[in-house]
């Protein structure tokens, strides 16, 4: 069966520090992945996708990126965060295909800027 | 992907079914109807997914109307843990499986 997991689950992190926030899947090859963020009281928003290794996709305009150095392994990151940067950070695959919805999304890591 | 509305809130009692609505007007024809729930503190979990027929799995039903405007989540026995954020979401085509989540309806299932 497939698994996916993220880590750190919680961090407190000052404004100006650097970010890794890291995502792996197993069980499955080839995967879409998927960064989002959910903001306190508010929706999710996706971040980032990628449909393969070194391809990324930036879905806002932010102060964070990604990247995927291997097929299952998922990377968040920042060099120097923002107070706006706090939120419930959310890892997601999906079976590679175009026309999919079914997400499958890790336990999610929560991030708290002071 | 077409924009859905869903009620903000909605309260159900414990052993009931539960029936969550949700308005998806400009709907493609290649666009499947997905549903999602949040627990709190918790990711996303997928519940159900269709097209034009009407499914069925061992979460939870799904009615979409024949123009396909509309659909239905149907929870048949809802307990305390379906308290939850519940979002209907319209995705297809070449997506590559980038969803729009919106504000959804938050369930609240009482003893």
């Amino acid at each position: 069966s497939q698994t996916i997991h993220q880590w750190p689950a919680t961090l407190v992190q000052p404004v100006g520090s650097p970010l890794s926030l890291e995502c792996t899947v197993e069980g499955t090859s080839n995967p879409n992945l998927y960064w989002y963020r959910q903001a306190a009281g508010r929706g999710l928003q996706l971040l980032f996708y990628s449909v393969g290794i070194g391809q990324i996709s930036s879905e806002v305009p932010q102060n964070l990126s990604a990247s995927r150095p291997q097929d299952r392994q998922f990377i968040l990151s920042s060099k120097k965060l923002l107070l706006s940067d706090s939120g419930f950070y959310l890892c997601a695959w999906a079976r590679l295909a175009a026309n999919t919805g079914e997400l499958f999304f890790g336990e999610g890591s929560r991030l708290t800027v002071l | 992907d077409a924009k859905t509305t869903q009620p903000t809130s909605m309260d159900c009692a414990e052993g009931r079914a539960a029936n969550l609505p949700c308005n998806h007007s400009t709907i493609s024809g290649n666009e499947y109807v997905y549903w999602y729930r949040q627990i709190h503190s918790q990711g996303p979990q997928y519940i159900i997914h269709g097209l034009k027929n009407n499914e069925t799995n061992e979460m939870a039903s799904l009615i979409i109307t024949e123009d396909r405007k509309s659909s239905t989540l149907i929870l048949p026995h809802a307990t305390l843990r379906d308290t939850a954020v519940y979002y209907c979401i319209v995705t297809g085509g070449t997506s590559y499986g980038k969803l729009t989540f919106g504000q959804g309806t938050i369930l609240t299932v009482h003893p």
